[in-house]
């Protein structure tokens, strides 16, 4: 079956911090993404990837950093530098990051900091 | 500033009849627009898209309309059925700048279907 898989579902971290979110696909995509949506909110571009070794930030990437070791990963670290961190991260992934695609999304981590 | 703005927060339909999601666009260099819906603590599932090329794409029970002059868009779900309540995401595409494919989100649409 091909997807995005991300761990845990659930995660706690005390307040200063980091912790590391898991995104893995084996659907071949180019392209992912990291998102964070937060109550009543849209989802909000994090940080980006559109190649092996190469990432981009997104509207909201103070307090993050990426990775892209390999095609099938792309881990997000939440650092003690971000002010606001408890939310819902969603990963994706699309074929290219050209226009008219769309993204398959993971089923996303909620991340609470106690 | 929103670019993508779903003025709704919740729509209440009764099973059976028409469910009308909207979704208004301030940056006229978007050119393609997506549809998602997402239920709670899930990720969110590609829905419908449509191309500014044109102004109606139809998948089954869902359809797409496009005004390009309002920069408005409209999700038109028919008939509606209580399987349909979820959060229903407008996502616009655009080159502009340095986001070329880069999906800009409105804040969702609550839609509950009742029996």
């Amino acid at each position: 079956d091909g997807g995005i898989t991300q761990s845990p579902k659930y995660l706690f971290r005390k307040e200063g911090q980091n912790v590391t979110l898991s995104c893995e696909q084996n659907l071949n995509h180019d392209a992912m993404y990291w998102y964070r949506q937060d109550p009543g909110q849209g989802l909000r571009l994090i940080y980006y990837s559109q190649i092996v070794n190469d990432f981009q930030k997104g509207d909201i990437a103070e307090g993050y950093s990426v990775s892209r070791e390999k095609k099938e990963s792309f881990p997000l670290t939440v650092t003690s530098a971000q002010k606001n961190p408890t939310a819902f991260y969603l990963c994706a992934s699309s074929t290219d990051r050209r226009s008219y695609n769309e993204q398959f999304f993971g089923p996303g981590t909620r991340l609470t900091v106690l | 500033d929103q670019q993508v703005k779903q003025n709704s927060p919740s729509l209440s339909v009764q099973e059976g009849r028409i469910s009308i999601l909207n979704c208004d666009y301030t940056n006229s260099m978007f050119d393609y627009f997506l549809w998602y819906k997402k239920y709670p603590a899930e990720g969110p599932t590609f829905l419908i898209s449509i191309s500014s090329i044109k102004d109606k794409n139809e998948d089954g029970r869902f359809t797409v309309f496009l005004n390009k002059s309002a920069k408005h868009l409209s999700l038109h779900i028919v008939p509606s059925q209580p399987g349909d309540s979820a959060v229903y995401f407008c996502a616009a595409v655009g080159d502009y700048g340095g986001s070329q494919g880069n999906l800009i989100f409105g804040k969702g649409t609550k839609l509950s279907v009742k029996p």
